[in-house]
C-alpha cells in the first residue's frame, strides 16, 4: 500500500533559520510527488511537483530534492510568512492516480 | 485565470440530515477530486470525477456521492449525516487525469 510519512509533525525555527522538512514515501511507480502549503482553514497551495529521482526545484525560500524513497523542503533564511502546515502527496501510476497525502508538518517561524 | 471556488464556505447541519456543496474547477481542467480534511485523519480522498463519470473512489461509506456536469462543475452529497462528518471538504481541479491538482478554499461542515 502507498505511504508517505512525514517528519517532523511540528518545526519551530527563528527568523533566519534555515531548516530541511522530510517526506518518506513507498509508492508503486511513482507518478509525481507534490508539495503543499496550506494555512489554517485554507485550502492547500500548490507548490512543487516531481517526477524522478534527482530532480530539483525552487521557488523563491523554498527548494524541493527527491530521491527514490524520499523529499526534502529545504526552507532557506524563512520569514514569519512561512509559518504554514507543509503537506507531500504521491501519485501513483499503477493505483488509478490516487494521491495520497501525508500528516503535514506545521512550521512556525518566529521573528 | 480564475482558481477553483466552492460553495458555501460554511455549513452548520444536524444529524440525519443531507447536504450538498458545490465546486466550479478551473477554466479548462476537466478532472475533479473531493478530498476530506480532519485533524485527526487528515486528508483523505474521497472520489474522482472526469468526463462525467467517476474514476477512482475512496474508502468512504456509500453516503457520500458525488456528480459531475457537463461544464466539469462537480457537487458531492452526504446523506444521513453523522457527527463524525464534521470536517473541510476539498475540491481540486486538475486539466487532465494524473496532473497536479489545485484546490479550492474548501466548505467547512459542522454536524451538531
Amino acid at each position: 500500500e502507498d505511504q508517505v510519512t512525514q517528519s517532523p509533525e511540528a518545526l519551530r525555527l527563528q527568523e533566519g533559520e534555515s531548516s530541511s522538512l522530510n517526506c518518506s514515501y513507498t509508492v508503486s511507480g511513482l507518478r509525481g510527488l507534490f508539495w503543499y502549503r496550506q494555512d489554517p482553514g485554507k485550502g492547500p497551495e500548490f507548490l512543487f511537483t516531481l517526477y524522478s529521482a534527482g530532480e530539483e526545484k525552487e521557488k523563491e525560500r523554498l527548494k524541493a530534492t527527491l530521491t527514490k524513497k524520499e523529499s526534502f523542503l529545504h526552507i532557506t533564511a524563512p520569514k514569519p510568512e512561512d509559518s504554514a502546515t507543509y503537506l507531500c502527496a504521491v501519485q501513483s501510476q499503477y493505483n488509478n492516480n490516487d494521491m495520497r497525502f501525508g500528516a503535514g508538518t506545521r512550521l512556525t517561524v518566529k521573528p | 485565470k480564475a482558481g477553483v471556488t466552492q460553495t458555501p464556505r460554511y455549513l452548520i447541519k444536524t444529524r440525519g440530515q443531507q447536504v450538498t456543496l458545490s465546486c466550479s474547477p478551473i477554466s479548462g481542467h476537466r478532472s475533479v477530486s473531493w478530498y476530506q480534511q480532519t485533524p485527526g485523519q487528515g486528508l483523505q480522498f474521497l472520489f474522482e470525477y472526469f468526463s462525467e463519470t467517476q474514476r477512482n473512489k475512496g474508502n468512504f461509506p456509500g453516503r457520500f456521492s458525488g456528480r459531475q456536469f457537463s461544464n466539469s462543475r462537480s457537487e458531492m452529497n452526504v446523506s444521513t449525516l453523522e457527527l463524525g462528518d464534521s470536517a473541510l471538504y476539498l475540491c481540486a481541479s486538475s486539466p487532465d487525469r494524473g496532473n497536479t491538482q489545485y484546490f479550492g478554499p474548501g466548505t467547512r461542515l459542522t454536524v451538531l
